[in-house]
């Protein structure tokens, strides 16, 4: 059975740094692409980047270029989230999802990782 | 920069009752691209349609897509009280390579 398990929920101040993680198993994870979604507080869906672990190719969308950084760790099945410094902005689910059945599309998705920004 | 528009933002049914929910593309879609999805509150999102018309393993028969280019929909032939959700669609492949609509909400009327 595929699952993406993620990190628990996180409480930040600004300024802080931060990575979650989102673990796969039940697949080959090295051979299929795993990407972030931001929701926001009764919003909706924002597609972030996403990473092939096999050999780390990351892409970005570009309105978080820059704001956050993805990686991997193929020996653990492990994809990360993380920034250098958290804004209250950045209050918000963050979902790991990966197209593993079909292509350009997110079959199987994370529980969730809501992370609070908040002095 | 594709952008995907959903309408309506809200739609207002009863059980049984069929729901068309539509996606706007500002610039071509391939068809092999276009999915949807279905969030319940404090859910994830759920794949229920790829390549704009075929059902996500599991997926009952009531949800069909259809369309091309930059016009798609989602239809849900009669409502179930679980169907009551969110809907969004999203693509891949245009700048940025993924891409989401703002959602549908289906609410009970």
């Amino acid at each position: 059975e595929v699952q993406l398990v993620q990190s628990g929920a996180e409480v930040k101040k600004p300024g802080e740094s931060l990575k979650i993680s989102c673990k796969g198993s039940g697949y080959s994870f090295t051979n299929y692409w795993i990407g972030w979604v931001r929701q926001m507080p009764g919003k909706g869906l924002e597609w972030m980047g996403i990473i092939y672990p096999g050999d780390s190719d990351t892409r970005y969308s570009p309105s978080f270029q820059g704001q956050v950084t993805i990686s991997a760790d193929k020996s653990i099945s492990t994809a990360y989230l993380q920034w250098s410094s958290l804004k209250a902005s950045d209050t918000a689910m963050y979902y790991c999802a990966s197209h593993i059945a079909v292509a350009g599309t997110f079959d199987y998705w994370g529980q969730g990782t809501l992370v609070t920004v908040s002095s | 920069e594709i952008v995907l528009t959903q309408s309506p933002g809200t739609l207002s049914l009863s059980p049984g009752e069929r729901a068309t929910l539509s996606c706007r593309a500002s610039q071509s879609v391939s068809s092999s691209y276009l999915a949807w999805y279905q969030q319940k509150p404090g859910l994830a999102p759920r794949l229920l349609i790829y390549g704009s018309s075929s059902r996500a393993t599991g997926i009952p028969d009531r949800f069909s897509g259809s369309g091309s280019g930059t016009d798609f929909t989602l239809t849900i032939s009669r409502l179930e009280p679980e169907d009551f959700a969110v809907y969004f669609c999203q693509q891949f492949g245009s700048s940025p390579l993924y891409t989401f609509g703002q959602g549908t909400k289906l609410e009970i009327k």
